[in-house]
């Protein structure tokens, strides 16, 4: 398979403890996105790398989120003290580096945490 | 700031009827980019079609077709004798050209009976 992959796909976890998700982007993709999404809404951004560089981060990306891309291969999104507005799905893309057209970001299948 | 809106949020018809995803946008920025994905029930967000802001030539691709307005912001999305398999949430994505996040629309649920 040659597609984005996360892991876990689900997360139960008690308000208070940390998580961290992991995602392997498509190979070769030196970009790599972080979004999250809430039922019944669209993906809103979180945080982005090109390679191992954190270059922009959203202001949803509370001081609790950390991310992080070393060797700019795959990523990791960790949580602290989770909270129970945390419960959402956490989606990972990645893309190539923009040459014409061809800069559409492709989607991992998320990880969907749920905070008690 | 960027804003995406899709004022349907859940649309129901029968097998072969032809249905449109109203999308529109808004932005300050001249050169941007249009998306659509699919996000069927099993959750991953599918990659649809991208467009860019400097052409306004609709699309076609196979059942599926897109109308681009620039005058009127809205990026539409019709498919034609609609399937089962067409059943899933469809959000409209935006990005400026000097971004690299996707600023995405509340989606609509489209359900089609058989």
């Amino acid at each position: 398979d040659t597609g984005v992959s996360q892991n876990p796909r689900h997360k139960i976890t008690k308000r208070g403890q940390n998580v961290t998700f992991r995602c392997d982007p498509i190979s070769e993709h030196n970009r790599l996105y972080w979004y999250r999404q809430t039922l019944g809404q669209g993906p809103e951004f979180l945080t982005y790398f090109q390679n191992e560089a954190q270059l922009e981060k959203s202001r949803l990306l509370s001081d609790r989120f950390s991310a992080e891309r070393p060797k700019g291969s795959f990523s990791t999104l960790e949580i602290q003290r989770t909270e129970q507005g945390d419960s959402a799905m956490y989606l990972c893309a990645s893309s190539p580096i923009r040459r014409g057209d061809r800069d559409e970001q492709f989607f991992g299948p998320g990880t969907r945490l749920t905070v008690l | 700031a960027q804003k995406v809106t899709q004022a349907q949020t859940e649309i129901s018809v029968v097998e072969k009827e032809d249905v449109t995803l109203d999308c529109v946008y808004e932005t300050r920025d001249t050169t941007y980019y249009l998306f659509w994905y699919k996000q069927p029930p099993s959750g991953e967000l599918v990659f649809l079609i991208r467009r860019n802001s400097f052409d306004e030539q609709n699309e076609i691709s196979g059942r599926y077709s897109w109308n681009f307005q620039k005058s009127t912001s809205s990026f539409n999305f019709t498919i034609t004798a609609s399937q089962v398999v067409d059943s899933a949430v469809y959000f409209c994505a935006l990005r400026i050209n000097a971004g690299n996040m996707l600023t995405f629309g509340g989606g609509t649920r489209l359900m089609v009976k058989p």
